[in-house]
């Protein structure tokens, strides 16, 4: 099925560990985003990329890295992960039809 | 920066009364404006988006928001709202210049009462 999957769903870290967060899309989108969501605060734009190969900063982009090194992938990393990264973090991606948006991955670093 | 406003951080109203959610935009011209549920533990979905072709905007499950340019406002209406409406609700803009990124309201948590 056509879609943006991200995984995992559900992670729990510790101070100071390092993840990935995957974000895969099918439908051939140049364009890819990473959001967070915290209560209160709507989505906010962390890293986006306009094609494969490119990144640049959004909105909060400090302790994360991306990368996008093939079309349907945009990854989102966390090198050093600390407690105000707990979040729920949403990739999307779009054509000139609309926005897809995948599940959501809720992280909890303690 | 463009950017939308959430007048409202949560609303209750009565199940079978109309819903008003309020949002402002700021914007030189008129910017493209969408709104987004989100139900409980659940992903995003679009309700509507303008994008100048009618001001009067229909989306899905009953939803429709009015573009006002000379108020530069965006609300969102029910005529009569459901208990399945209960879920957070996102005014959205598309700040000119950039690489289609959305940039969110703060979001506005209806709850239905019975």
């Amino acid at each position: 099925n056509a879609g943006v999957t991200q995984t995992p769903k559900f992670r729990v870290l510790k101070t100071g560990q390092s993840m990935t967060l995957l974000c895969a899309q099918d439908m051939n989108h140049e364009y890819m985003y990473w959001y967070r969501q915290d209560p209160g605060m709507g989505l906010r734009l962390i890293h986006y990329s306009v094609g494969e190969g490119t990144t640049a900063k959004g909105e909060v982009p400090d302790g994360y890295n991306v990368s996008r090194l093939k079309k349907q992938n945009f990854l989102l990393g966390l090198e050093s992960a600390a407690p105000s990264q707990t979040s729920v973090y949403f990739c999307a991606s779009t054509s000139d039809y609309g926005y897809i948006f995948g599940s959501g991955t809720r992280l909890t670093v303690v | 920066a463009q950017s939308v406003t959430q007048l409202d951080s949560h609303v209750s109203v009565s199940e079978g009364t109309p819903v008003l959610l309020r949002c402002n935009y700021s914007s030189s011209y008129s910017p493209s404006l969408f709104w987004y549920v989100q139900h409980p533990n659940k992903g995003l979905q679009l309700l509507l988006k303008y994008t100048s072709a009618a001001t009067l905007v229909k989306g899905i499950n009953g939803f429709e928001a009015e573009f006002k340019k000379s108020e530069t406002s965006f609300h969102l209406t029910k005529p009569s709202a459901h208990m399945s409406d209960a879920a957070e609700y996102f005014c959205v803009v598309i700040p000119s210049g950039s690489a289609r990124q959305l940039t969110f309201g703060s979001g506005t948590q209806l709850t239905v009462l019975p």
